[in-house]
């Protein structure tokens, strides 16, 4: 069965800091793996997918096949970060959400 | 087009009761999704269409629950005979045929009492 588990339900962290959240998944095949992000008071909306291989924001996030793993990190973390961070897992047009990592980025 | 419009955004109902929520995706995308999502949670599949047709129901989607996409359009969620258990954000997104990225509305929270 697919799974996504984000094990940390939140993560603070002061301004300038380093910032990793933490997405493990199980999936017999290739993955196609997601971040979307929720801000307060607005929808959940995409902010990167493995596939493209981009950096949004200043986030970006490695698939690790050996460790199943597709962790969100940003060197530098801002207050306007601060959200509900959600990975998410494809398969076959259905998607699979992780329970969700709270993000509070500290002034 | 401001995105992917779900209404009503909240609904309250006595256990036992029948309630609908619609959701109207972007106009030019033709899957629409529906998921539920409890506290503490992420989004759960619950099913998704492709123009009219329901492709696929996830096992979570009791008999209580229906959907429908008649013409291709707008989607309608039903839940009947409601119970506690079914206080939750219900929310519909949308996304192109071959497109994986998913727009959300903003959902439709329900509370059963």
């Amino acid at each position: 069965a697919q799974r996504v588990t984000q094990p940390e339900k939140l993560l603070s962290v002061f301004k300038g800091a380093p910032v990793e959240l933490k997405c493990n998944y199980s999936y017999s095949g290739s993955p196609e793996l997601f971040w979307y992000v929720q801000y307060s008071r607005q929808r959940l909306q995409l902010l990167l997918r493995h596939i493209s291989r981009e950096s949004i924001k200043g986030f970006t996030a490695d698939l690790n096949k050996g460790e199943t793993s597709f962790h969100l990190k940003k060197p530098f973390a801002q207050e306007e970060d601060s959200a509900m961070y959600y990975c998410a897992l494809e398969d076959f047009n259905k998607f699979y959400f992780g329970s969700g990592t709270k993000l509070n980025v500290k002034p | 087009d401001t995105g992917v419009s779900q209404n009503p955004r909240h609904k309250i109902t006595k256990r036992g009761q029948n309630v609908t929520f619609r959701c109207d995706p972007i106009s030019e995308h033709n899957r629409l999704y529906w998921y539920r999502q409890t506290l503490g949670q992420g989004p759960e599949f619950l099913t998704y269409f492709q123009n009219e047709a329901q492709l696929e129901k996830s096992r979570l989607l009791s008999d209580r629950f229906s959907a429908e996409r008649p013409k291709g359009s707008f989607s309608t969620l039903e839940i009947q005979r409601t119970e506690q258990g079914d206080s939750a954000m219900y929310l519909c997104a949308s996304s192109f045929e071959g497109g994986n990225i998913q727009y959300f509305g903003a959902g439709t929270r329900l509370s059963v009492l």
